[in-house]
Order: C-alpha cells, then sequence, then structure tokens
C-alpha cells in the first residue's frame, strides 16, 4: 500500500564505493523527485523528473546519476561516494512538474546513506 | 533560497491551537502557498495550500491574508504527534512548465503536555 517506497532504509558504505537507491511510486503520478537532506537538516531539491525526462537539475555532482526506467521509477545511482554524501535522500512524487496548478507532493520514507 | 521566513522555533500546549505564522511577501498573484510538515527522521508531509482564500481540510486550517503577503497554519487541537518541523512553502518556477518547492529552515513546533 505504500505510495512512494524507497530501498535501501539504511546503507552504510566506504569512501570511494558506488551505490544505487532506488523508488517506486504506485501513485500513478507523472513526476518524480529526488530530496537530499544533511546534518543541518535542510532539504534541497536534487533532480526531478517528468514522464521519464530530466526537468530539474540542482548543481549536483556528475557522481550523482538518476535513472528513470518508466514514470513509476526513479533510481539514484552514485559513484565514487565521499564523506559529504552523508545525508538522508528522499524521493518524492506529484501529479505533474506543476505547470495545471498546485504540485502537492508525496514523499517517501527516506533512505539513510553513511559513507565512512 | 526560500521565499518564505517562519519563526524557527514554537510550543504550544497539548489540546490547545497552534497558531504558525510565515511571511511571504515577494509572492506573486498567482503562486500558492504550501505547507509541509516533517516528523522527526521521517519524510515530508503534505497538509495544506492555498491561493487567496482561507482553507480547511482534515489536518488544518490555513488563513491568507488579503495582500498574501502572509499566512497562517492553525492546529486546532494539537496533539503531541504533532510535534514536528512545519515548512511554508512558495513554489520557485524553474522553466519548461515546472516548478520545484524549495524547503526553507521551517519552524519546530513542540506540543507540550
Amino acid at each position: 500500500d505504500t505510495a512512494v517506497s524507497q530501498t535501501p532504509k539504511y546503507l552504510v558504505t566506504q569512501m570511494g564505493n558506488d551505490k544505487s537507491i532506488k523508488c517506486e511510486q504506485n501513485l500513478g503520478h507523472d513526476t518524480m523527485y529526488w530530496y537530499k537532506q544533511d546534518s543541518k537538516k535542510f532539504l534541497k531539491i536534487m533532480f526531478s523528473y517528468n514522464n521519464k525526462e530530466l526537468i530539474i537539475n540542482e548543481t549536483v555532482p556528475n557522481r550523482f546519476s538518476p535513472k528513470s526506467p518508466d514514470k513509476a521509477h526513479l533510481n539514484l545511482h552514485i559513484n565514487s561516494l565521499e564523506l559529504g554524501d552523508s545525508a538522508v535522500y528522499f524521493c518524492a512524487s506529484s501529479q505533474d512538474s506543476g505547470g495545471s496548478g498546485a504540485n502537492v507532493l508525496t514523499f517517501g520514507a527516506g533512505s539513510r546513506l553513511t559513507v565512512l | 533560497d526560500a521565499k518564505t521566513t517562519q519563526p524557527p522555533s514554537m510550543d504550544c500546549a497539548e489540546g490547545r491551537a497552534a497558531n504558525l505564522p510565515c511571511n511571504h511577501s515577494t509572492i506573486s498573484g498567482n503562486e500558492y502557498v504550501y505547507w509541509y510538515r516533517q516528523i522527526h527522521s521521517q519524510g515530508p508531509q503534505y497538509i495544506i495550500h492555498g491561493l487567496k482564500n482561507n482553507e480547511t481540510n482534515e489536518m488544518a486550517s490555513l488563513i491568507i491574508t488579503e495582500d498574501r503577503k502572509s499566512s497562517t497554519l492553525i492546529l486546532p487541537h494539537a496533539t503531541l504527534r504533532d510535534t514536528a518541523v512545519y515548512y511554508c512553502i512558495v513554489r520557485v518556477f524553474y522553466g519548461a512548465g515546472s516548478y520545484q518547492l524549495t524547503f526553507g529552515k521551517g519552524t519546530k513546533l513542540s506540543v507540550i503536555p
């Protein structure tokens, strides 16, 4: 029944490794997002996809590569992990990208990444 | 950058109304005001949004001033489970018909027994 589900919930890894976080939504939404929440609790948008097309890419290092195989999935792959990548990553979805008026986001429970 | 200003923290007695203010003096005429909250370690949760008129749903009421430069989120009977960080957000136009929600620092509401 989970609307937006992320896996894994926790991820502990060494610097330099490559890891992925998966996200799936069963709401039939067209738009999906990745947000990062750092240790200071600021929640910042990283990427947004609308119908599998990238529409927002906010000054995120090239080591981060989102992949959207279909509009229900948006995965985040991170290469060469660094200490500063430690954060909670939230996936979200909305009906559309907001052009039709309001865009209400539904968030997942988050994936806590710890880089040692 | 977030286009809203909120007090960093507030306390509210359990069972009383919690009134959370937000200033958004640069809001444009056709932009919505959104409220989300984040309970510790959970994903942000949508509460309510409005354009000009006051809005009410099962979670809260939203009062928007006539000039739309500020709004107040009202939780009518706060419970301990309402302890969370509350975010007031105005969308940022990103281009090509897309918008993004930029989260500021929010207001940490503590509901006290």
